[in-house]
């Protein structure tokens, strides 16, 4: 079963930030929180992925919550091609991804 | 180009007949991944692998087979047996199967349809 929790959809108006919620309440200590997308009709993009720092890359930040139960995906400029399914997902040593619904981002023009 | 490449995008097949589809990954991964899609939903695991000539079954397992004779290749046969075999297949690889802080990288899928 997955262990995160997601709205089903969210909006956000091109160019301005979306901020995707992602709770983990009982996340251990040694898991780290993975975002992937999914465009309609593809595979799964990893975008990042971290432990309790927050992270930065090219295509997004993470913030996770110091407690770590819940973190936040941020895009800082949403464009109408980050229209896409985001999962969250927490990870266990030995245990593969668990994708669960995720929440289905619509950017709008 | 590295990367992960499922063949057919495509595929169509008979009620009653097996059908394998193809996954290969130049990345020099460990470990291999064969996921299913239905509408809507969110990816269920079928079968892993986590080195050469070793595999295990995911959550959904029935209907299926594999192999993983060489290590950039993981076919996934879908059997007579699975009963609704209708879906969008997804294989991924990552360096390591099992490990914390490693990113999986996912094929562009087949979306398999059984009339």
């Amino acid at each position: 079963d997955a262990k995160t929790t997601q709205p089903p959809s969210m909006d956000c108006a091109e160019g301005r930030a979306a901020n995707l919620p992602c709770n983990h309440s009982t996340i251990s200590g040694n898991e780290y929180v993975y975002w992937y997308r999914q465009i309609h009709s593809q595979g799964p993009q990893y975008i990042i992925h971290g432990l309790k720092n927050n992270e930065t890359n090219e295509m997004a930040s993470l913030i996770i919550t110091e407690d770590r139960k819940s973190s936040t995906l941020i895009l800082p400029h949403a464009t109408l091609r980050d229209t896409a399914v985001y999962y969250c997902i927490v990870k266990s040593y030995g245990q593969n991804f668990v994708f669960g619904p995720g929440t289905r981002l619509s950017v709008l023009p | 180009d590295g990367g992960i490449t499922q063949s057919p995008k495509y595929l169509f097949r008979k009620e009653g007949q097996n059908v394998t589809l193809s996954c290969e990954q130049n990345l020099n991964h460990d470990a291999m991944y064969w996921y299913r899609q239905d509408p809507g939903q969110g990816l269920r695991l079928i079968y892993y692998s986590q080195i050469v000539n070793d595999f295990q079954k995911g959550d959904i397992a029935e209907g299926y087979s594999v192999s993983r004779e060489k290590k950039e290749s993981f076919p996934l046969t879908v059997t007579s047996a699975q009963k609704n075999p209708t879906a969008f297949y997804l294989c991924a690889s990552s360096i390591r199967g099992g490990s914390l802080n490693t990113e999986a990288f996912f094929g562009q899928g087949t979306r398999l349809t059984v009339v």
